[in-house]
């Protein structure tokens, strides 16, 4: 059964900084992962998609990373600002169906 | 461009009532994925359709019903609604398995 974690649960660091989000899976047969961004009682929305073939993926000041083998993906953040506020979701689709499985976020706080 | 549209926005009923959660995909996707997230928890798999047949079922209740129209739009009906059913419901789209998810802003039930 797929689990999937993301370290920390919770991140609060100047503004300016550069930082890492960490999601990690223990099945490695995926499809897909995916980064999403939650605001609070808000909808989600997709950040990065990074297919079971590629390593890695950007978007603006963000990258994530891709490394299917040891079950892990990164997304990094570069020049934080206060807007990046948020709860960051990593969700990973395997082979077999549809579904997303989800990791249980990191809270991230930037403070001005 | 064009998003997932979810209306409505806010819904609250009373126990025992039944609602009805509306999602329109974005134009040209042809699956539709329900998915329920309580208050501080990851979001959890409903019901999936792909060109309007039922693709996928997950943690749906047996009082929750949902289909998939012609003109690719969808409904999750909820009825004996429970104050346990109060939740945000995300409606997501998508366009085959090459791609990832979007997700609309979601409809926030409460359930009094």
């Amino acid at each position: 059964k797929q689990e999937v974690t993301q370290i920390p649960a919770a991140l609060s660091v100047p503004e300016g900084e550069n930082l890492v989000l960490n999601c990690s899976f223990t099945d490695s047969a995926i499809y897909n992962l995916q980064w999403f961004r939650q605001d609070p009682g808000k909808g989600l929305t997709s950040l990065l998609l990074i297919q079971s073939s590629q390593r890695e993926q950007t978007s603006g000041r963000l990258n994530a990373s891709l490394d299917k083998s040891s079950g892990r993906s990164t997304l990094y953040i570069a020049a934080s600002q206060p807007g990046d506020s948020a709860t960051y979701l990593c969700a990973v689709r395997m082979d077999s169906n549809y579904q997303l499985i989800w990791g249980a976020g990191t809270k991230l706080i930037i403070k001005p | 461009a064009a998003g997932v549209i979810q209306s409505p926005r806010h819904l609250i009923k009373e126990k025992r009532e039944t609602a009805t959660l509306k999602c329109y995909p974005i134009p040209r996707h042809d699956t539709v994925y329900w998915y329920q997230q309580g208050p501080g928890q990851d979001p959890q798999f409903l019901i999936s359709f792909y060109e309007k047949m039922q693709s996928d079922k997950g943690s749906i209740p047996d009082r929750f019903s949902a289909q998939q129209f012609s003109d690719y739009h969808s409904e999750l009906n909820m009825s004996s609604l429970e104050l346990g059913d109060s939740a945000l419901y995300f409606c997501a789209s998508s366009s085959g398995q090459n791609y990832g998810y979007t997700f609309g802003s979601g409809t926030r039930l409460t359930v009094v």
